[in-house]
């Protein structure tokens, strides 16, 4: 399976304790994109890099919340002092983008999503 | 910030029948796209929509980028039982982030 993968697919865990999720891209793609979901709803943008550069944050990911892609290929996600709002499934997404940024047509892949319920 | 408003919110399909919703826009968006969304799994991408007017095809499923670039309608043709789910429309922002919709949830009549 050549898809975009998550781990963990399900994380339980309890108030005040740090996770971390790691997503791997297509391989080939060099954007990846991380977005929250809450029940009802649709994805929210957090954040996404190209390559190893992280290029934009969106004002949901407060200070406790940490994103890398130290090597431009698998990224994590970190969520420190977890809160019962961060309660979510976390999905990441990847592309493969030729143009600069903001160009290309930019066709994101969704992974199957990390479920974290904080209790 | 963007908003996209996707109707109808939710509806109940009989095998066979053709289904149609659509989504819009408050701006304008470059790239138009759908996917469809299973309890517990990542959105599938169904239909990606590069250009003002086009419709494009992927198997029963048919879906239009509107001229005025702010909306986008999907159809699918003589529904199946796997049919059923949540069908989100999402907007390319220039800086690359997608913008979704709140999504129309496929229900089987019984």
């Amino acid at each position: 399976d050549t898809g975009v993968s998550q781990d963990p697919r399900h994380k339980i865990t309890k108030r005040g304790q740090n996770v971390t999720f790691r997503c791997d891209p297509i391989s080939e793609h060099n954007r990846l994109y991380w977005y929250r979901q809450t029940l009802g709803q649709g994805p929210e943008f957090l954040t996404y890099f190209q390559n190893e550069a992280q290029l934009e944050k969106s004002r949901l990911l407060s200070d406790r919340f940490s994103a890398e892609r130290p090597k431009g290929s698998f990224s994590t996600l970190e969520i420190q002092r977890t809160e019962q709002g961060d309660s979510a499934m976390y999905l990441c997404a990847s592309s493969l983008a030729l143009g600069g940024r903001g160009g290309g047509t930019d066709t994101q892949y969704f992974g199957p999503g990390t479920r974290l319920t904080v209790l | 910030g963007q908003q996209l408003n996707q109707s109808p919110q939710s509806m109940f399909i009989q095998e066979g029948e053709d289904v149609s919703m659509n989504c819009t826009s408050s701006s304008i968006f470059n790239t138009w796209l759908w996917y469809k969304q299973d309890p517990g799994e990542g959105p599938v991408l169904l239909i990606a929509l590069y250009k003002a007017g086009e419709l494009t095809s992927n198997g029963r499923l048919t879906a239009q980028f509107g001229i005025t670039r702010k909306d986008s309608f999907l159809n699918i043709s003589a529904s199946i039982p796997s049919d059923v789910g949540i069908y989100f429309c999402a907007g390319l922002e220039y800086g690359n982030k997608l913008v979704f919709g709140a999504g129309t949830i496929l229900r089987v009549k019984s």
